[in-house]
Formats: C-alpha cells, sequence, structure tokens
C-alpha cells in the first residue's frame, strides 16, 4: 500500500500551459506539503496546508496554487508555466501537534516544461 | 538555511558498516536530529529521528554526542541498495524540513 501518491509520475508540457499534479495520503495526517527539487538537486518547501491554514512560502510565485479537496488531497495546479518550472515536484504528509511530526514523501512528479 | 554540515560524499564497502557524520553546534535544547535519505530519482524516504539519546530501528541506529552538537547516522550493514544522498536536519516540530546538499553514499561491491 503506497501511503503518500502522486500522480502524474512524469509531465512534458509546452511553456504557457496550465497543469496539475495530484497528491494523496492514506496515513491519515492532517497537513500536506510540496516541494520542489530543481536541477541543483536542493530540495525546498513551496506551501504546508493543514484543514485550517495554507501557509505560502514567499518565494513561490502566484503561478503556483495548492488545491486540498479533502484532508487526504493536496494538488498543485501551476497557471502559464515557465521554463524555470522544470523539477520534481514531491508531495509529503505529517500529522500535526506532535512534537515530532515526521514527513513522509510520495515518489515526485518529474515535470518537464518545453 | 540547514543547521547541520555533512560532508558531501562517502564511500563505503559493501557488507561493512556505514558511519555518517553530521554537525549541528548550533542545535537548541528542544530541536530534533532527523535523517533522511534520498535514493536516486526517488521521494526521501525517513529513517530516524533523535532528541537526546541514542535510537535504533530497523534501518539504522543514531548516536547523538552528549553535547548534541553532532551526531552519526550508521547503517550496520550496508547494502548496494543504501547508496543514496543522506540528509541530517534539526528542527523542533511543526517547523518546516530545510534540507542541505547531504551527504551522497555510495556503497561499493
Amino acid at each position: 500500500d503506497t501511503a503518500v501518491s502522486q500522480t502524474p509520475k512524469y509531465l512534458v508540457t509546452q511553456m504557457g500551459n496550465d497543469k496539475s499534479i495530484k497528491c494523496e495520503q492514506n496515513l491519515g495526517h492532517d497537513t500536506m506539503y510540496w516541494y520542489k527539487q530543481d536541477s541543483k538537486k536542493f530540495l525546498k518547501i513551496m506551501f504546508s496546508y493543514n484543514n485550517k491554514e495554507l501557509i505560502i512560502n514567499e518565494t513561490v510565485p502566484n503561478r503556483f496554487s495548492p488545491k486540498s479537496p479533502d484532508k487526504a488531497h493536496l494538488n498543485l495546479h501551476i497557471n502559464s508555466l515557465e521554463l524555470g518550472d522544470s523539477a520534481v515536484y514531491f508531495c509529503a504528509s505529517s500529522q500535526a501537534g506532535l512534537d515530532t511530526d515526521t514527513q513522509y514523501f510520495g515518489p515526485g512528479t518529474r515535470l518537464t516544461v518545453l | 538555511d540547514a543547521k547541520t554540515t555533512q560532508p558531501p560524499s562517502m564511500d563505503c564497502a559493501e557488507g561493512r558498516a556505514a558511519n555518517l557524520p553530521c554537525n549541528h553546534s548550533t542545535i537548541s535544547g528542544n530541536e530534533y536530529v532527523y535523517w533522511y535519505r534520498q535514493i536516486h530519482s526517488q521521494g526521501p524516504q525517513y529513517i530516524i529521528h533523535g532528541l537526546k539519546n541514542n535510537e535504533t530501528n530497523e534501518m539504522a541506529s543514531l548516536i547523538i554526542t552528549e553535547d548534541r552538537k553532532s551526531s552519526t547516522l550508521i547503517l550496520p550493514h550496508a547494502t548496494l541498495r543504501d547508496t543514496a544522498v543522506y540528509y541530517c536536519i534539526v528542527r523542533v516540530g511543526g517547523q518546516n524540513f530545510v534540507f542541505g546538499p547531504g551527504t551522497r553514499l555510495s556503497v561499493l561491491p
């Protein structure tokens, strides 16, 4: 059973298009995250989201918008894709309110913008 | 910015113990030490975490110095599948995980 899953695994698209990446977790966690790993391999958080609050990393362009239909899902919608958006995007989840809220990551979505 | 310092790369012979060091000299009293690893093209995988005491699970052992300024992740019998980038992270609960460049461990046959 996959704890945190993402679709699609690979996404190739043209500049200017709008695309979405889906994430689902079956761990019963109440907090989910999106991370970006660029070509330099640095993994950086983009958003964290729980039932009550969306926390946006101020360095993330507003073309990126997370959408959470329910506690188990956090989708990432990207408008007007740019070449620099090419990266691997990872979803993660954790249970908030614990001293040790370990995050569990999905397998990643490799986005290539042409 | 990451609050930890790790060597950029290490080699280990298959079957031997892999000891990965991490310096976190500015760690505060309520910050935990976490270890994750990322095998090529996969999502980061949680390994272990600890506060003060040494910890062991089915994957690894975590040794934290008494002053908590450094720690060592031990993979007791490294296999080729342990080749990965290993990240040491310090944080309090609720804070974001800040990933540094990590240590690229190569397990050699």
